[in-house]
């Protein structure tokens, strides 16, 4: 079946400083990634939408230069989260949507962020 | 983006009763309507889904309704039972040129009361 694999699974980072998180789709091939920030109230919150051989496209109020992402084939993204600070704490999801499947978004496990 | 409203935000229902979750979507586009579940600590499952060439889907106890007119879809759960007690999400998904993305409703927090 299709899996998506995201790690690191909690990070705590000096603020100022930056995290990265992966995502891999396992069983399927991730045409798109979207990246999502889910705050401590549960809200989702749509960072970016990366889709192969397309631009990623960035929700308003998240950037690339703070959150720049790579989708290099068809089973892996990464995000990093530039110069962290207290905001952008919070549980990073990534949800993978093959080619072939329904339309089914996919999750990791999420990334979990605590900046100190 | 897409907004996409969920109400309520927090139901408390008895065992064995029904509980519903509304949401409501603006953009016109959007064309896959899939409902989530989350349980502390984990990540959002999904549950069930509808596609805007239904008006009703049912998963055993699971039922979706859309109204495509009014913009609106809903998660109607049967015959609750404590394990159902978990956050809900619906989202709404709208394919533009290249791209298919998904919005979020700001969830519901569910409890089944024993």
């Amino acid at each position: 079946g299709a899996l998506v694999y995201q790690y690191p699974r909690r990070t705590i980072c000096k603020s100022g400083t930056s995290m990265r998180m992966e995502c891999q789709a396992v069983g399927f091939q991730a045409t798109s990634v979207a990246w999502y920030r889910q705050s401590p109230q549960k809200t989702f919150e749509l960072i970016a939408l990366s889709t192969v051989n397309s631009a990623i496209k960035y929700e308003q109020n998240f950037t690339q230069e703070k959150f720049p992402i790579s989708h290099p084939n068809l089973s892996f993204s990464s995000m990093t989260v530039l110069n962290a600070y207290l905001e952008d704490r919070g549980l990073y999801l990534c949800g993978a949507r093959g080619q072939a499947n329904t339309g089914q978004l996919y999750f990791g496990e999420g990334s979990k962020l605590t900046v100190l | 983006g897409e907004q996409v409203e969920q109400l309520p935000s927090i139901l408390r229902v008895q065992e064995g009763s029904s509980a519903s979750i509304n949401c409501s979507y603006e953009d016109s586009a959007s064309n896959y309507f899939p409902w989530y579940k989350q349980e502390p600590g984990e990540n959002p499952k999904l549950i069930i889904d509808i596609r805007s060439n239904m008006e009703r889907k049912q998963i055993q106890e699971l039922i979706v309704l859309l109204d495509k007119k009014a913009k609106r879809f809903s998660l109607h759960i049967t015959d609750t039972q404590p394990g159902d007690s978990a956050m809900y999400f619906c989202a709404a998904s709208a394919r533009h040129t290249g791209y298919q993305n998904f919005y979020f409703g700001k969830g519901t927090s569910l409890t089944v009361i024993p």
